[in-house]
């Protein structure tokens, strides 16, 4: 079955540490991989997305993710981190609807608290 | 500007009440989508739609009802609104990207959501 887990429900850094949150993923094929940001009262925002060719991808706002198919990991950094970058992360993975279309299977999220 | 758009963005209603969430883009997008977030959980798909008149139920079951009369509107219905409703509705709608292999991926867009509370 398809699954996502990111690890930490919670994580909380100082402005300008660095960051990494992780993502686990279950997927029979090469996935698609996704990672959204969610800010308190808001809608998901797609910071960067994974679909093949280099496994290290950009995004914005500075960040970054590696995929890792020997891990089954898609772990999100960012060098340094800002007091705007609190909010909930959410990994996913591009699954299957019948007819072929998409549907997104999401982790947990990871709720990113920023101490100055 | 192509948008995705959801209102109410809050709704505190009784037990018993009709409600309609609406969702309306301006993407141009065929498929739309609506999931469910319950706080500190990850989102659930509970309807889908490939276009006009095509509704279809997600993985998690949902006694909400969806309905597509015009590409750019899907909205959400709840007949009768109980507690355990209580919940945040996302919408999303998608249009294709290229992907791996000349395969195209339909990447999706999220509204803002509406957050729901039954009393």
């Amino acid at each position: 079955a398809q699954s996502v887990t990111q690890p930490d429900i919670h994580i909380t850094v100082s402005e300008g540490a660095s960051l990494e949150l992780r993502c686990n993923y279950s997927y029979g094929a090469t996935p698609y991989l996704f990672w959204y940001v969610q800010s308190p009262g808001q809608g998901l925002q797609l910071l960067l997305k994974y679909f093949s060719g280099d496994t290290l991808v950009q995004g914005i706002k500075g960040f970054e993710a590696e995929f890792k198919r020997s891990q089954s990991s898609f772990n999100l950094r960012k060098p340094s981190v800002h007091w705007s970058d609190a909010a909930e992360y959410f990994c996913a993975v591009g699954g299957l609807l019948s007819g072929g279309y998409n549907k997104l299977i999401f982790g947990a999220g990871t709720r990113l608290a920023v101490h100055p | 500007e192509a948008d995705i758009y959801q209102t109410p963005r809050y709704l505190v209603i009784g037990t018993g009440k009709k409600i309609t969430l609406e969702c309306s883009q301006t993407m141009g997008h065929d498929k739309m989508y609506w999931y469910q977030q319950d706080p500190g959980m990850e989102l659930h798909l509970i309807h889908y739609s490939y276009g006009v008149n095509s509704t279809e139920k997600g993985d998690l079951s949902s006694e909400s009802t969806v309905s597509r009369i015009r590409t750019e509107h899907f909205p959400l219905t709840l007949e009768s609104a109980r507690p355990s409703h209580t919940s945040q509705y996302l919408c999303a709608s998608s249009g294709w990207t290229s992907g791996r292999a000349g395969v195209s991926y339909n990447e999706q867009f999220f509204g803002p959501g509406t957050r729901l509370t039954v009393l």
